[in-house]
């Protein structure tokens, strides 16, 4: 099954654009991942899932201000017009041969 | 309302046993596959186990196998966790989560539920 990366923390200032990366291990980058957003003291949500070729589906009620692509063995979650509520830890999950995987998550800062 | 909610959780010994339970509404419950994943304090998310529409194909995590076993009532629109031989590190928040059958991500999560194995 696939094994899914991401940096531990990434920081940006209010108003801003961010890109989150999630990067699948070798062999993998055909697979499609989703992206979930845990804020403070809350239950994950279901952002998006992002397919090998960039395209992404959305979760109900997501902003046009979260996106997502794709090339490689990387997937991207690109957040524009940085709010406060953006604070979160945002988690890549992939799956494959009946094991599902979460990456250890990335913390984003809003400054 | 479509939603996920826990409940069963609570306070154990090491060694004992707890039963989860996670009731579906706003949904047809039988056209989706479930999932339980957990998250210990200040740690990440930690994918369980997943149980198919029928309940016939279910898979583990190696931390759990063995210990832990999940099941559905499809006329209950619930799912459940049964966990046995608890463990200090099996202390956590345990989420239900659901995916459209096949498609292997979860669209929708619960709250959680609070599971801590303390003396």
């Amino acid at each position: 099954q696939p094994v899914v990366t991401q940096l531990s923390s990434v920081s940006a200032s209010l108003g801003a654009s961010v890109n989150l990366t999630c990067t699948l291990s070798s062999g993998h980058s055909h697979n499609a991942i989703a992206w979930h957003q845990q804020q403070p003291e809350k239950g994950p949500r279901f952002l998006m899932k992002i397919n090998r070729d960039g395209s992404h589906n959305k979760g109900d009620g997501i902003p046009d201000r979260f996106s997502g692509s794709g090339s490689g063995t990387e997937r991207y979650l690109s957040i524009s017009s940085l709010q406060s509520d953006d604070e979160a830890d945002y988690y890549c999950q992939a799956w494959g041969g009946g094991v599902r995987v979460f990456g250890g998550g990335t913390k984003l800062t809003v400054l | 309302e479509v939603q996920l909610v826990e409940s069963g959780g609570g306070l154990v010994q090491p060694g004992g046993s707890l039963r989860l339970s996670c009731a579906a509404s706003g949904f047809t419950f039988n056209t989706y596959t479930m999932s339980w994943v957990r998250q210990a304090p200040g740690k990440g998310l930690e994918w369980l186990s997943f149980i198919s529409v029928t309940g016939s194909t279910i898979f583990y995590a190696d931390s759990v196998r063995g210990r832990f076993t999940i099941s559905r009532d499809n006329a209950k629109n619930s799912v459940y966790l049964q966990m046995n031989s608890l463990r200090a590190e099996d202390m956590a928040v345990y989420y239900c989560a659901r995916e459209l059958t096949g498609l292997g991500y979860f669209d929708l999560w619960g709250r959680g539920t609070l599971v801590t194995v303390s003396s």
